[in-house]
């Protein structure tokens, strides 16, 4: 099916510990994002991506990294997760200028 | 930098009845886009309306409008005929129009509870 697709949904995992979350689009979107929704803050942007090999840091990049070799997929990585890193995660996927359209999300539980 | 407040945490609404939700936003610029997202239990955020700045007509989805106010930097979104569906966290957001990308502001979100 067309969409956006998130991979895993719940993750546990422990401090100092390196995670990869998966986001797929099969939109051909040029631009993919990486938000983080915590409470109180609404969404925050860590980064996002123009096109396969160009990406460029958000709000709050710190401790996160970002590869997009294929237009498809755009994993974020956290090198050595944080309990400040705890947070649902959200993938969108957008042409340049329109709108954005978002996947169901990844929930984090850094221990 | 822009800012998008919402000052309503909560509201509530019975259903087929109608309902505000209120969105300011703080920017100097004159073209920008400004949208409403609703994010029901399941989390997913999905797109409600959108409305270009450059554009005088309010826009409007079936049961869904909104009242833009540019003047005022203010953003509306009314739900006419409320359903228990339309229960969720509604985020209003702004975009800048310009060269090159422009990221997406998001306020803190209003919860609406629905009540049968």
């Amino acid at each position: 099916d067309a969409g956006i697709t998130q991979s895993p949904r719940y993750k546990i995992t422990e401090t100092g510990r390196q995670v990869t979350l998966m986001c797929h689009q099969t939109w051909s979107h040029s631009y993919m994002f990486w938000y983080r929704q915590d409470l109180g803050h609404g969404l925050r942007l860590i980064y996002y991506s123009a096109a396969a090999d160009i990406t460029d840091k958000g709000e709050v990049p710190d401790g996160y990294v970002v590869s997009r070799s294929k237009t498809e997929n755009f994993p974020l990585t956290l090198e050595s997760a944080t309990r400040s890193q705890t947070s649902v995660y959200f993938c969108a996927s957008g042409d340049y200028q329109e709108t954005q359209y978002f996947g169901p999300g990844t929930r984090l539980l850094v221990l | 930098a822009q800012t998008v407040t919402q000052s309503q945490p909560e509201m509530s609404v019975q259903e087929a009845e109608t309902v505000t939700l209120s969105c300011t936003y703080d920017t100097s610029e004159s073209d920008y886009y400004l949208f409403w997202y609703k994010q029901p239990p399941s989390r997913q955020m999905i797109l409600v309306i959108r409305q270009e700045a450059y554009k005088q007509q309010n826009a409007t989805e079936n049961r869904f409008s909104v009242n833009f106010q540019k003047a005022a930097k203010s953003f509306s979104l009314k739900i006419s005929d409320s359903q228990l569906g339309d229960a969720a966290m509604y985020f209003c957001a702004y975009r800048r129009e310009d060269t090159g990308f422009q990221k997406l502001v998001f306020g803190t979100g209003t919860r609406l509870l629905v009540s049968p």
